[in-house]
This record gives C-alpha cells, structure tokens and sequence, in this order.
C-alpha cells in the first residue's frame, strides 16, 4: 500500500506569516491528492482536492501544488482561525490512505 | 443540502461487534460509494471500507476479515458491522460521502458528526 508522510507536527507561526506543509506519497499518484483541515471535535473538512484546486467556499489564503509523489499546502497569511491538524491523503486507488496530521499552532 | 447522519452504540467490551448506521439527507444514495473512516486518538484518519448502492462493497485489507457493511436503499441508509473488536478499535467513527457510484474516483466531501466508540472492559 502507498503510504503518504507529512512534514513534522507542530508547526509554529505567528499571525500574517506564510505556513508551508509538506506531503510525500511512497508512489507516485499523479494529482489524487486532496487536503483537509481538522479542528478539535469536528470532522475532517475537505480544503482543496486534485492537489491544487479548491474546494468551494474554502478561503484563497489556502493553495496546493505538487505532483507525482511531492505535495505542498500554502497558508498565505496565518489567522487565527487557521489553527487546526491538517491530512493529506491520496484517492488514485483503494486503500484510500491519509497522511499522520501536522498541527498548526499560533 | 448533503447531511449525513449516524448512530450507533459508544461504549463496548472485547470481543462484542461494534454496529454503526449512517443516513443520508439531500443526495441520490444510487450516486455515490458511501464509506466508513475511523480515526484513532491522536492518530491520522484510517479508511475501512464503502458500499455501493447496489451492495457491492469494498473493504481495508487490514479490517477486512472483521467488517461488514450493508445498506438500505429504500431508506438511504448504510451501515458496518465490525465483529471481535478490542482496545485498538477505539476511534472516532465517521461516515462520508465517497467517490461516484459511476465510475471514477474522489476525496471525502461530506462527513457525518462522528461516534467515538470506546472499547474497555
């Protein structure tokens, strides 16, 4: 099964400041990757999906790039609000597997 | 609107089976794979299976000797069924929306409210 590796939680910023996390896919799966958001409680909320396009209503402060096996999930500018764990995870074939959560914390 | 709804016992011995349902609002059940995903304490989300509206369905390798999933379509509903379970199995529950039922594949759009289900004795 592919397993898919995130960068190492927690990741720290201030407010304004630009939050980078990193995805690695042990096999390439083209641009099947989606990324989500996770706050305390609450289900994870799917942001963008074919690694860069995002979901609707999903703030233009959040942008994905990558392909292949090497993903990325931009904040532009930290709020507040962004705090919260964040998944990657690869649907191009089943098992449906999702990376192990980076923490973003202010 | 999408609204997935579900249910279910929250507290079980080792060894019971642990039975989960899940209602879908506002969508075409016959559109879409509906999935179960869990997510231990901690730990990242871990999928288990989905169905189709035709019943065929498709397991994790790593649960599949122990999982059933079923469905109803006559009142959108679907449901697991994961026998012999022990401390490893506490998790948070989830049903979701998966890919389309015709064909191709997707993320997980729309989730259900999540059922912890604690395993002690």
């Amino acid at each position: 099964d592919i397993q898919m590796t995130q960068s190492p939680s927690p990741q720290s910023a201030a407010v304004g400041d630009r939050v980078t996390i990193t995805c690695r896919a042990s096999q390439g799966i083209s641009n099947y990757l989606a990324w989500y958001q996770q706050k305390p409680g609450n289900p994870p909320k799917l942001l963008i999906y074919a690694a860069s396009t995002l979901q609707v209503g999903v703030p233009s402060r959040f942008s994905g790039s990558g392909s292949g096996t090497d993903f990325t999930l931009t904040i532009s500018s930290l709020q507040p609000e962004d705090v919260a764990t964040y998944y990657c995870q690869k649907y191009n074939s089943a098992p449906w597997t999702f990376g192990q959560g980076t923490k973003v914390e202010i | 609107q999408v609204q997935l709804q579900q249910w279910g016992a929250g507290l079980l011995r080792p060894s019971e089976t642990l039975s989960l349902t899940c209602a879908v609002y506002g969508e075409s059940f016959s559109g879409y794979y509906w999935t179960w995903i869990r997510q231990a304490p901690g730990k990242g989300p871990e999928w288990i299976g989905e169905i189709h509206h035709s019943g065929s369905t498709k397991y994790n390798p790593s649960l599949k000797s122990r999982v059933t999933m079923l469905r109803d379509t006559s009142k959108n509903h679907f449901s697991m069924r994961l026998t012999s379970v022990t401390a490893a199995d506490t998790a948070v529950y989830y049903c979701a929306r998966g890919r389309p039922a015709s064909g191709g594949v997707a993320p997980f759009d729309y989730w259900g409210q999540g059922t912890l289900v604690t395993v002690s004795s």
